[in-house]
């Protein structure tokens, strides 16, 4: 069966310091998607990013960066020059084997103080 | 830019009451579903849906739970009798295509207390 796992369950950092989120996940696919879902204080999960195993460059977006490294089954999420506004619980997912539905990892708590 | 849209934002039920959450998904969309958080914990998968039924459901969705479409815009989520541990976060997302293929988009939840 697929699994995420998301071994840090809180990071602590102070504004400006740069932070990594760690992923790690089983799957029996031979192609399959990866996302990052971020839910801030408010509660609502806010679609980050979507990467597919076919491509293994690194992904930028703004101060985000995505590392996928398919020999490791990781899909890492750095954060550059941390925001008190990053803090937030992070949740890194992939599909359950030829089904819509995702499966979630425990989240990681990122507290960014100022 | 296009959202879902969930409402109520909180609910709150005495157990054994119905309850029905509501959302609104992303007009194009053709997958609609429903997932629950409860406090502190990770984000479950319920149910999906598409092209007017179940496509797949969870442990979790017993008889006790069941979805809906009435109309073109409207995907509803209806709990017939509930109970205390149903208190959680719900959302609603839809995606385009399958989760394989396009990303879900989430609505902001309906937190649901069960008294």
């Amino acid at each position: 069966a697929q699994k995420v796992t998301q071994a840090q369950t809180e990071i602590s950092v102070v504004e400006k310091e740069d932070v990594t989120l760690d992923c790690v996940y089983e799957t029996r696919d031979t192609t399959y998607y990866l996302f990052w879902y971020k839910q801030p204080p408010s509660g609502e999960l806010v679609f980050l990013i979507r990467r597919n195993s076919f491509d293994e460059q690194n992904e930028i977006s703004g101060r985000y960066s995505w590392n996928f490294q398919k020999s490791t089954s990781s899909f890492n999420f750095t954060i550059t020059a941390s925001q008190v506004v990053d803090s937030a619980v992070y949740f890194c997912a992939l599909p359950e084997y030829n089904t819509d539905k995702l499966i979630f990892g425990t989240g990681t708590r990122l507290q960014v103080f100022p | 830019e296009p959202e879902v849209t969930q409402t109520p934002s909180h609910q709150v039920t005495q157990m054994g009451q119905e309850v029905i959450l509501r959302c609104v998904p992303i007009s194009n969309h053709l997958y609609f579903y429903w997932y629950r958080q409860i406090l502190g914990q990770k984000v479950e998968f319920l149910v999906s849906f598409y092209n007017n039924e179940i496509s797949e459901k969870s442990e979790i969705f017993d008889d006790q739970f069941s979805v809906e479409r009435p109309d073109g815009s409207n995907f509803t989520l209806k709990i017939r009798s509930t109970k205390l541990e149903d208190s959680a976060m719900y959302f609603c997302a839809s995606s385009l295509q399958g989760a394989i293929n396009q990303p879900q988009h989430f609505g902001d939840g309906t937190r649901l207390s069960i008294l």
